[in-house]
């Protein structure tokens, strides 16, 4: 069974650009979470997405947005980059009601 | 909202038993859980326990919950240099989950 995929591995912007970074989740959850890990900082809840709909967010600014497509996959979208949003992005996905997220293997942002 | 800490870093030789503490706030999270992080990868869940429970065993994975002074610890018995990783404690229920910031685990061989 394929686990959780998420894509670019790396990605490299500049201050001011927009990022968008995708994720995959496993056959049969519908459920796909998003969180930051910073430097030092441990993960940082983002978003959550259930059947389409955003169910809860983090303590982040609006630039950071996502979506949830039909077939679960999910998008998250950061505007305005500033350097302190270089980070690794972690996308997890879960069965509905499941209490056991699964990682991917993140997305790398730096932000020059 | 729920906080969860945990320590920084901890150094253990080899064959030695590794014991991770981790301590949460809010006493109405549903499930305890223990991820594993390995250089350059995601997170892999290693266990959980539910809230209900005092203690679960998996091969050489123990982890022993104190419900009272809201207490989780990990310990991983004969630990092997490939048990070198970030280990992440996680409080919460399906609506969300708290993560700690993760003690780093040095296997001296």
């Amino acid at each position: 069974e394929a686990g959780v995929t998420q894509s670019p591995t790396h990605l490299i912007k500049t201050r001011g650009q927009q990022a968008t970074l995708r994720c995959s989740p496993i056959s049969g959850h519908t459920s796909v979470y998003w969180y930051q890990q910073a430097l030092g900082l441990g993960l940082q809840f983002l978003l959550w997405y259930d059947e389409g709909e955003e169910r809860n967010r983090g303590n982040f600014p609006p630039r950071f947005s996502g979506r949830q497509f039909p077939n679960y996959s999910s998008e998250l979208n950061v505007n305005a980059l500033e350097l302190e949003d270089s980070a690794l992005y972690l996308c997890a996905s879960s069965l509905r009601d499941g209490y056991e997220q699964y990682f991917g293997p993140g997305t790398r942002l730096t932000v020059t | 909202g729920e906080d969860v800490e945990q320590s920084l870093f901890l150094s253990v030789r080899e064959g030695d038993s590794s014991v991770i503490n981790c301590t949460y706030t809010d006493s109405s999270s549903t499930y305890l859980y223990w991820y594993k992080q390995e250089p350059g990868a995601g997170l892999q869940l290693l266990t959980y326990i539910f809230s209900n429970m005092d203690m679960k065993q998996d091969q050489r994975l123990t982890v022993l919950l104190n419900k009272k002074d809201k207490h989780l610890s990990l310990r991983i018995a004969d630990t092997q240099t490939g048990d070198s990783a970030i280990y992440f404690c996680a409080a919460g229920g399906y609506q969300k989950v708290t993560f700690g910031t993760g003690t780093k685990l040095q296997v001296i061989p």
